[in-house]
């Protein structure tokens, strides 16, 4: 119940495309889903948030869809771009809490 | 305003050694997490800890491993007898509060090689 299923595991996609990674949850507990960049050999940062109070975010490029019946949320990022090459974690906490749980990650690469 | 320092950045230790590796939080912060990644693998919570606090280490292998965050200094988490499965990337991270919606801003990590 404390796991985040993220899909796909890689994923190719030309410059200029919409990359979709999709990540589930089970825990209803769950209230702020987070999603990290991490490029090779570095840490993980925050790209972007939401709460499921509200059913997208969008910034900039980066747009996050939330369902909350299903219990999915998803990352699309618009016009990719060969620097957008990375991996990407999806991850879900509870207020209160102080664990995060990480998805497994999927790796972006942008085809120039 | 350095972000999360973690060193050494790469360590190799030979089966039965220890392993330590050190975490300095961004100025401010006085919390903070500790995780694991193995390759190809998201990351796994280990343990979480306040100043001279060990909050939540329900991540943490039972035995081997430990963490502090003394008042003064950095945090550390100490790896005894090391085995060739601890090998992995061990990251930091810091945030200003407690709650675990507030943003966590991570270190660049210590890769450990266990020969």
């Amino acid at each position: 119940q404390q796991q985040v299923k993220q899909s796909p595991q890689s994923l190719i996609v030309q410059k200029g495309g919409i990359s979709i990674i999709n990540c589930a949850y089970e825990n209803t507990a769950f209230d702020y889903f987070p999603w990290y960049q991490q490029f090779p050999g570095k840490g993980p940062a925050l790209l972007i948030a939401i709460r499921p109070d509200v059913s997208e975010k969008k910034e900039g490029r980066f747009t996050i869809s939330f369902n909350k019946s299903a219990k999915q949320f998803s990352l699309h990022i618009m016009d990719s771009q060969p620097g957008d090459s990375a991996t990407y974690f999806c991850a879900a906490s509870d207020t209160g809490g102080f664990k995060t749980i990480f998805g497994a990650g999927t790796r972006l690469f942008v085809k120039a | 305003n350095a972000g999360v320092m973690q060193n050494p950045r790469h360590l190799v230790r030979r089966r039965g050694q220890e392993a330590r590796l050190r975490c300095s939080p961004m100025k401010g912060h006085s919390h903070v997490y500790w995780y694991r990644q193995l390759p190809e693998e998201g990351l796994k919570f280990m343990v979480y800890l306040q100043k001279e606090n060990i909050i939540d280490e329900s991540g943490m292998p039972k035995e081997r491993f430990s963490a502090e965050f003394p008042k003064e200094g950095p945090s550390i988490l100490r790896i005894q007898q090391v085995v060739r499965g601890d090998s992995a990337a061990y990251f930091c991270a810091s945030s200003p509060h407690a709650e675990s919606t507030d943003t966590q801003y991570f270190g660049p990590g210590t890769r450990l090689t266990v020969l």
